[in-house]
């Protein structure tokens, strides 16, 4: 079965600085995609960035770029010019392309803090 | 673009009690995810419907657990009869289509059960 892991539980940022988020996934897959959610306190989730497996070129959205590394299973989130209002819940997700898709499997989450 | 509506926000009941958790999706929206998320866990898929037919249901516990699209629009979730262990947060997302599409969330029901 697939697993999302997030080994950070809790990480911390200074304003304008940068930061990056932990995740590993195992699967037997080779196709597939992998997220990054946001959660903010009392908030709904929303999404940040997605990586499709079969893509090289790893996926930028303003601030927020991955490091993707299919053959270790690691999937990192960097945020750059880190700002108040990123301070939320982030989680790492994966959904395959074939069946199972739309079934998001999550990890644990990593809460981000931002200090002034 | 309205988004995914859910009602009610905050629910506290005993247990052995039932309850009902209702999700709008966004007008259009084929696909319709129920999601648990217990304190300090990421959310765990219960059921997916596409249109008004269930396409995943492998994690929903159908001894305690229904849901149930008609109409392919809105969606129900009971719990009868609720355990300590459901207490959560129940989010409700819907998507364009199965085949992957952006996954928008609603802001979630939190159930305590006492």
């Amino acid at each position: 079965a697939q697993t999302v892991t997030q080994s950070q539980p809790e990480m911390s940022v200074q304003e304008a600085e940068t930061v990056t988020l932990s995740c590993t996934y195992d699967t037997s897959e080779s196709d597939y995609y992998l997220f990054w959610y946001k959660q903010p306190p009392s908030r709904q989730m929303i999404l940040v960035i997605r990586q499709e497996a079969y893509k090289q070129q790893n996926a930028t959205e303003n601030r927020f770029s991955v490091n993707f590394q299919k053959a270790a299973k690691s999937f990192s989130l960097k945020i750059s010019d880190s700002q108040l209002g990123d301070a939320a819940m982030y989680f790492c997700a994966y959904t395959e392309m074939g069946g199972s898709q739309g079934n998001l499997i999550f990890g644990k989450g990593t809460k981000l803090s931002v200090k002034p | 673009e309205a988004g995914v509506a859910q009602s009610p926000r905050y629910k506290i009941i005993e247990k052995r009690q039932s309850v009902a958790f209702w999700c709008n999706p966004i007008s259009g929206h084929a696909t319709l995810y129920w999601y648990q998320q217990i304190l300090g866990q990421g959310p765990k898929l219960l059921i997916q419907f596409q249109n008004n037919g269930v396409v995943d249901d492998s994690q929903l516990p159908k001894d305690r657990f229904s849901a149930e699209r008609l109409k392919g629009v809105d969606s129900t979730l009971k719990i009868q009869p609720a355990k300590l262990e459901d207490s959560a947060v129940y989010l409700c997302a819907s998507s364009l289509e199965r085949r992957f599409n952006e996954q928008f969330f609603g802001p979630g029901t939190r159930l305590t059960v006492l």
